[in-house]
């Protein structure tokens, strides 16, 4: 059975960091390009960033680039997310999620993590 | 970026209507859009992949079409577990993004 659980979200005050954290089993990790997907609260779905299955591509959505920085250890089935410079608007739940096609970059989401809250304040 | 687009961003129905959601790209996207279900505190459920393929344990009542800049999700007999958010995902290129949301609702 496929399992994404992320950890580290946390109430961080602007312009602080959290290093947000998901750990996958069930699945070839290392085969997937992985995702996280944010959702403000009362909003929609807004991707955040990709990285691909060996880690050498990875692309960000304009809102985060140059702040944020994905990373993944496919020695350890682990997908991270480092977000530097935080700002009221990113606060949101933060979802990993999973490439639908081994190998593949463009691609849905087939499995997603049960999210983790990020709250940006003073 | 390419803008996706649904509509209604509301709908009311009953159970067992036949229901149809909308979406539209900016741009063509080819086949290489997703289809969403998400109900409220829950992570997203993926529905239908490359426009028109049920993802597997997905319920046949559930089906996709479409191809360039036009899009419809149908769903052929609203089930009381129906009643939720949808969302349409084009990942033709990055930045992928996702449309605004239909809340499908019940009458």
């Amino acid at each position: 059975e496929v399992q994404l659980l992320e950890s580290g979200g946390d109430l961080v005050q602007p312009g602080g960091s959290l290093r947000l954290s998901c750990a996958a089993s069930g699945f070839t990790f290392s085969s997937y390009a992985m995702s996280w997907v944010r959702q403000a609260p009362g909003k929609g779905l807004e991707w955040v960033s990709v990285i691909s299955s060996s880690g050498g591509t990875t692309y960000y959505a304009d809102s985060v680039k140059g702040r944020f920085t994905i990373s993944r250890d496919n020695s350890k089935n682990t997908l991270y997310l480092q977000m530097n410079s935080l700002r009221a608007e990113d606060t949101a739940v933060y979802y990993c999620a999973k490439g639908g096609q081994s190998g593949a970059i463009r691609v849905g989401f087939d499995y997603w993590g049960q999210g983790t809250l990020v709250t940006v304040s003073s | 970026d390419i803008q996706m687009t649904q509509s209604p961003s509301t709908l009311s129905a009953s159970v067992g209507d036949r229901v149809t959601i909308t979406c539209r790209a900016s741009q063509s996207i080819s086949s290489w859009l997703a289809w969403y279900q998400q109900k409220p505190g829950k992570a997203p459920n993926l529905l239908i992949y490359k426009a028109s393929s049920l993802e597997s344990g997905v319920p046949s009542r559930f089906s996709g079409s479409g191809s360039g800049t036009e899009f419809t999700l149908t769903i052929s007999s609203l089930q009381p577990d129906d009643f939720a958010t949808y969302y349409c995902q084009q990942y033709n290129s990055y930045p992928t993004t996702f449309g605004q949301g239909t809340k499908l609702e019940i009458k």
